[in-house]
């Protein structure tokens, strides 16, 4: 079974700048999740979605990230404009819709310089 | 709202010892609890998971976990470590509310070092 994939791995880009991620979720998960890991801290959740409607979102920065996943499958992340304090790893994880674990991707570290 | 606090930031050990690592949580509703394991410049990988039933959990590459429910504990431990145990280690809660909400909230990591 493949799991979730996740591209491109590595961004490097200059602030006030845009940048896209792309996730696959590992086949027939409904559920979506992007987490956001700064260096030194655990993931935090930016985003979930069951199928393609947005559950939480109560921690993404609106005025800057966006996200959709329109067909329910795969999901795009998107920040515009960039700020350094954005440098992270971005992480996409999936699960089934009546499952508890979360299966995760290997991220996608993004630099603004 | 949970929390979740990962008592030790980096934990060194020699290989073939014994390690444990420490997690307590905190939460006003019951939680599922996981440990998940992060190798460098990789993404995080489902180490092992209490859900409900036996206190005890066995989970991949002889971890175990014991949930202390009055202590709200869930501590990981190894009898003996190899080399390729070195990674950081994160605690992960969520609750059991049915809003529909899995976001899990973790610890932030203990960097397990094993030595030769």
């Amino acid at each position: 079974e493949a799991g979730v994939a996740q591209s491109p791995r590595y961004k490097i880009i200059e602030k006030r700048q845009s940048v896209a991620f792309w996730c696959n979720p590992i086949s027939g998960h409904a559920t979506l999740y992007w987490y956001q890991q700064i260096l030194g801290q655990g993931p935090k959740l930016l985003i979930q979605f069951q199928n393609n409607g947005v559950v939480d979102d109560s921690q993404l920065p609106k005025d800057r990230f966006s996200a959709e996943r329109l067909k329910g499958v795969d999901s795009t992340l998107k920040i515009q404009p960039a700020k350094l304090e954005d440098s992270a790893v971005y992480l996409c994880a999936s699960s089934s819709s009546w499952g508890f674990e979360q299966y995760f991707g290997p991220g996608t570290r993004l630099t603004v310089t | 709202a949970q929390s979740v606090t990962q008592l030790d930031s980096q934990v060194p050990v020699f290989e073939e010892a014994p390690v444990e690592l420490r997690c307590n949580y905190s939460s006003s509703v019951s939680v599922y609890l996981f440990w998940y394991v992060q190798y460098p410049n990789q993404g995080l990988q489902l180490l092992l998971k209490y859900l409900s039933g036996s206190t005890l959990v066995k989970g991949i590459n002889g971890f175990e976990a014991e949930f202390n429910k009055s202590q709200t504990s869930f501590h990981l431990r190894k009898p003996s470590v190899h080399i390729s145990d070195t990674a950081e280690y994160f605690c992960a809660v969520t609750d059991l509310m049915d809003t529909g909400r899995r976001a899990l909230t973790f610890g932030s990591g203990t960097r397990l070092q094993v030595q030769p």
